[in-house]
């Protein structure tokens, strides 16, 4: 499974838009990008999926370039409920029970 | 409602005893896992089921043990020999929705303390 690189943490002030990045150089060509958020003593939650250019839903967007080597979640305005880590899994379709191996995430802080 | 649920939320643990987490699933998902996450780190895969009766280890499998009798249960025992249990565990279970990727679903964790 491809390897993710993310930045340990990240501030950010209410309103502003985030954007956090995710590299994923080793990515295969059936690999979906799905990014997930966690809060403190909270299981992480799904926030949003893609495999390739752009994917938006209610809550983020999701930008993948043509090489699909990295991926950036897009949290537009955010506000203090915001705050908690981010995590990207990189992993193939159609055959659940990988292993799935989550990286660090990255902790996002939204200050007033 | 569907959902996964892990029991008990906090549990606390003598030195060389056995405790067993529990998580049951009712989403009809095929593969579950187990995670730990210790204070501020991320999460580490200790065992995955991808069908019934087989599972696989992690990258943290010594010291515990699983089991895979239904589809809808996937227990977790830390076992004496896991020297530092005391951590946050997390289970979740997933499956693919043909084209498209998997989405992961995970319980509210179960907190186990060594004492």
């Amino acid at each position: 499974l491809a390897k993710t690189t993310q930045p340990i943490s990240m501030d950010s002030y209410e309103g502003q838009e985030v954007n956090i990045t995710c590299s994923h150089n080793n990515i295969a060509t059936n690999d979906y990008i799905t990014w997930y958020q966690q809060f403190p003593s909270q299981g992480p939650r799904f926030i949003i999926q893609g495999y390739k250019t752009k994917v938006t839903n209610e809550v983020a967007s999701l930008f993948i370039p043509a090489d699909r080597k990295s991926s950036t979640l897009s949290l537009p305005r955010v506000s203090l409920s915001d705050t908690a880590v981010y995590y990207c899994l990189v992993d193939p379709p159609r055959r659940a029970g990988n292993m799935l191996t989550f990286g660090g995430g990255t902790r996002l802080m939204v200050k007033p | 409602d569907g959902g996964i649920t892990q029991s008990p939320k906090y549990l606390f643990r003598k030195e060389g005893q056995n405790v067993t987490l529990s998580c049951e699933q009712n989403l009809n998902h095929d593969a579950m896992y187990w995670y730990r996450q210790d204070p501020g780190q991320g999460l580490r895969l200790i065992y995955y089921s991808q069908i019934v009766n087989d599972f696989q280890k992690g990258d943290i499998a010594e010291g515990y043990s699983v089991s895979r009798e239904k589809k809808e249960s996937f227990p977790l025992t830390v076992t004496s020999a896991q020297k530092n249990p005391t951590a946050f565990y997390l289970c979740a279970s997933s499956t693919t929705r043909g084209i498209s990727g998997n989405t992961i679903y995970f319980g509210e964790g179960s907190w186990l303390t060594v004492v």
